[in-house]
């Protein structure tokens, strides 16, 4: 079957560094995203990685390993607006999304 | 700025009932999509249509149908509503290009079953 899997939530502090980890298991591959989701709104894209290797959009990052099915968001210098929600989702061979059930992020001064 | 419009942002409804959630997009997109959000689960696709009059079942379309007679409205609606359809309803839109497309989403329709 088709998995994601990603931690339910993370507490990280102000101005710090935190990695948000996302795996998974899909009938072929072709590429995975990152939303963000503050409460009560709508998701809105981050980030889209299809190749190995690490992208970097000004604070926040994203790395893909194909090889292990394993995928990462980095979020530096933590601001309190970064609380939210981290959507995995990936995309499989017929091109339809398979959703992680989201990292709630919560950030403390 | 791109938008997707969900006209209803709180529903509260009684059993049997009949809902209609409506979702309008200004971005002349193809693709749209319907979402249910729940806690401790992925988004799970209900319907999604790639053109005018088109649809076609996601992976939890029972209790579902959805219309689509204009490119920027797609309609979910709930022909007899139960307490397990109490959810959060997104939709989203994305442009007809092949690959993966990125989706812009309604800001969501919580509904209650009561």
């Amino acid at each position: 079957g088709q998995n994601i899997d990603q931690p339910t939530e993370m507490t990280a502090t102000e101005g710090a560094i935190v990695q948000i980890n996302c795996t998974y298991q899909t009938s072929g591959f072709n590429g995975l995203f990152w939303y963000q989701q503050h409460a009560g709104e709508a998701p809105t894209f981050l980030s889209y990685n299809v190749l190995d290797g690490l992208e970097e959009k000004g604070r926040f990052s994203s790395f893909l390993s194909r090889s292990k099915g394993y995928s990462y968001l980095l979020l530096k210098e933590l601001q309190m607006k970064d609380s939210a929600s981290y959507l995995c989702a990936a995309v499989d061979s017929n091109y339809q999304l398979i959703w992680g059930a989201g990292t709630k992020l919560i950030i403390k001064p | 700025d791109v938008k997707v419009t969900q006209s209803s942002r709180y529903l509260v409804k009684r059993t049997g009932e009949k809902v209609f959630l409506e979702c309008v997009q200004d971005m002349d997109h193809e693709n749209m999509f319907w979402y249910r959000q729940d806690p401790g689960l992925g988004l799970r696709l209900i319907y999604f249509s790639y053109d005018v009059k088109m649809k076609e079942k996601g992976d939890i379309p029972e209790g579902y149908s959805v219309s689509r007679e204009k490119k920027e409205r797609f309609s979910l609606i709930l022909e007899s509503a139960s307490t397990n359809q109490t959810s959060m309803y997104l939709c989203a839109s994305s442009p007809p290009e092949a690959g993966a497309n990125v989706l812009t989403f309604g800001a969501g329709s919580r509904l209650t079953v009561l």
